[in-house]
């Protein structure tokens, strides 16, 4: 596609259940990122992938959060028995690699839990 | 570790003010270093970036010049339009993987 695509744009789901976010990275993006955007943290890293494979994990909150790419493309971050606190706008990141290539974002998926 | 300081905002000016937001960062090797943008109701979009010392990134009227002395890499505009109205961030970019770590970002408000 032209851009970053994140499905669905917003989410509201009850304390307790799993939700799946998903990305669709620019065409022949081998790199991919998840971010999240909320108030008290700003913008923090959640976990990196190259191709199918994610060598950087650092930034998941908690066992909760998991990710997963496939076929190099689309790549979909669940999030197990929400809680308040993951409320916050979940943003999709790509590039053509990891080196100092531009990364593109997509718009988000607001996610409030309640 | 690595980490981004930016100044708080919100920041208010009038239109053709000087801007200048300021961003200092901490980072072990050479990081290159990014400011984005984000307009209202809009996704994040690089404004300019700098890959090494002395390095002047420059973008719609935007510059920022990253200063190894001074760890700094501080965005000006020389005369704001009502249309830069956003918040903006400064990043440095982790190799290898390329990760960005992000200041809290500066919301700018420019009236006219």
């Amino acid at each position: 596609g032209a851009g970053v695509s994140q499905s669905p744009s917003n989410k509201v789901t009850e304390k307790g259940k799993d939700v799946e976010l998903r990305c669709d990275p620019i065409s022949g993006h081998t790199a991919l990122y998840w971010y999240r955007q909320s108030l008290g943290q700003g913008l923090e890293f959640l976990i990196y992938f190259q191709g199918n494979s994610a060598p950087d994990k650092s930034g998941l909150p908690s066992d909760r959060f998991s990710a997963e790419r496939t076929g190099g493309s689309v790549s979909t971050l669940t999030i197990q028995r929400t809680q308040q606190e993951d409320s916050a706008v979940y943003l999709c990141a790509s590039s053509l690699g990891p080196g100092n290539t531009e990364a593109f974002f997509g718009q988000g998926t607001r996610l409030t839990v309640v | 570790g690595n980490s981004v300081t930016q100044m708080e905002g919100p920041v208010t000016l009038s239109e053709e003010a000087f801007l200048t937001i300021n961003c200092t960062y901490t980072a072990t090797g050479y990081p290159s270093l990014f400011w984005y943008v984000q307009y209202p109701g809009e996704g994040l979009q690089l404004l300019l970036k700098a890959t090494k010392a002395d390095d002047k990134g420059s973008n719609k009227g935007f510059e920022a010049t990253y200063r190894k002395e001074t760890t700094s890499f501080h965005l000006e505009k020389g005369s704001v339009q009502v249309s830069d109205s956003a918040v903006y961030f400064c990043a440095l970019k982790i190799l290898p993987g390329g990760k960005l770590i992000f200041g809290q970002g500066t919301e700018l408000s420019v009236k006219p």
